[in-house]
C-alpha cells in the first residue's frame, strides 16, 4: 500500500527557509519520478515541481523556480523540497505525489505559513 | 503557466449525472493525452479519479468517466451519490515537463 507522509511545514518569516521531506512506503520509490503540489489556503492546486526518478532532471513552475529545489534520496526513499526566500504567497498546504506522469497516490501535505 | 478554466461550482441531485469542463489550449489539454482528474474533499489530500484522460483507476466506481475534444475535458459522473460531494480538479501536462491544473469545480449535491 503506498503512503506518502510529508513533514516540515510550519511558520517562517518572510525571505527565511525551510525543508520539506517526504518519506515514502509501499512502492519501489526509486522507480518513480515524484512532484511537489501546493495549495494557498481557500483556493486551488498549483504545480511546484518535478523530480525525475533519479533525480538527473528537475522542473519547476515559474513562481518558484530559482527559490525553491527538488531533491531525492533514493537510499532512504525520501523527497525533499528546499525552499529559500519564501514569500507570504508561498503560504500553503504542500502535499508530495507520486508517479510522472499520473500522480496517482497523494500524501496527507505539510502546511507552510510564510508570516512575519 | 496558466490555470485550466472550470466552472466554480456545478450542482445536481441525487442519480442525474453531471459533467464539469475544463478548458485550455493547445499547449496543454489538446496537446497530449496526459488529462487527470482529482477529487478532494474538505481537509482531505486529492484522489486520483480519471487519468490519461479516460482511464478509471481500479477501485474508482464506473460512475465516473472521462473525455477530451479539443481544448476542453470532460469528467462526468451519473448516478449521482451524496459523497460524490466534493472539489474537482482537472490537470494536464503542459509541455517541456510542467504541469498545470484547473481552478477547481466545487460539487454539490442536492
Amino acid at each position: 500500500q503506498v503512503q506518502l507522509v510529508e513533514s516540515g511545514g510550519g511558520v517562517v518569516q518572510p525571505g527565511r527557509s525551510l525543508r520539506l521531506s517526504c518519506a515514502a512506503s509501499g512502492f519501489t520509490f526509486s522507480s518513480y519520478g515524484m512532484h511537489w503540489v501546493r495549495q494557498a489556503p481557500g483556493k486551488g492546486l498549483e504545480w511546484v515541481a518535478l523530480i525525475s526518478y533519479d533525480g538527473s532532471y528537475k522542473y519547476y513552475a515559474d513562481s518558484v523556480k530559482g527559490r525553491f529545489t527538488i531533491s531525492r534520496d533514493n537510499s532512504k526513499n525520501t523527497l525533499y523540497l528546499q525552499m529559500n526566500s519564501l514569500r507570504a504567497e508561498d503560504t500553503a498546504v504542500y502535499y508530495c505525489a507520486k508517479d510522472q506522469w499520473l500522480l496517482d497516490s497523494w500524501g496527507q501535505g505539510t502546511l507552510v505559513t510564510v508570516s512575519s | 503557466q496558466s490555470a485550466l478554466t472550470q466552472p466554480r461550482s456545478v450542482s445536481g441531485s441525487p442519480g442525474q449525472s453531471v459533467t464539469i469542463s475544463c478548458t485550455g489550449t493547445s499547449s496543454d489539454v489538446s496537446g497530449y493525452n496526459y488529462v487527470s482528474w482529482y477529487l478532494q474533499h474538505p481537509g482531505k489530500a486529492p484522489k486520483l479519479m480519471i487519468s490519461e484522460v479516460s482511464k478509471r483507476p481500479s477501485g474508482v466506481p464506473d460512475r465516473f468517466s472521462g473525455s477530451k475534444s479539443g481544448n476542453t475535458a470532460s469528467l462526468t459522473i451519473s448516478g449521482l451519490q451524496a459523497e460524490d460531494e466534493a472539489d474537482y480538479y482537472c490537470c494536464s501536462y503542459a509541455g517541456s515537463y510542467t504541469w498545470v491544473f484547473g481552478g477547481g469545480t466545487k460539487l454539490t449535491v442536492l
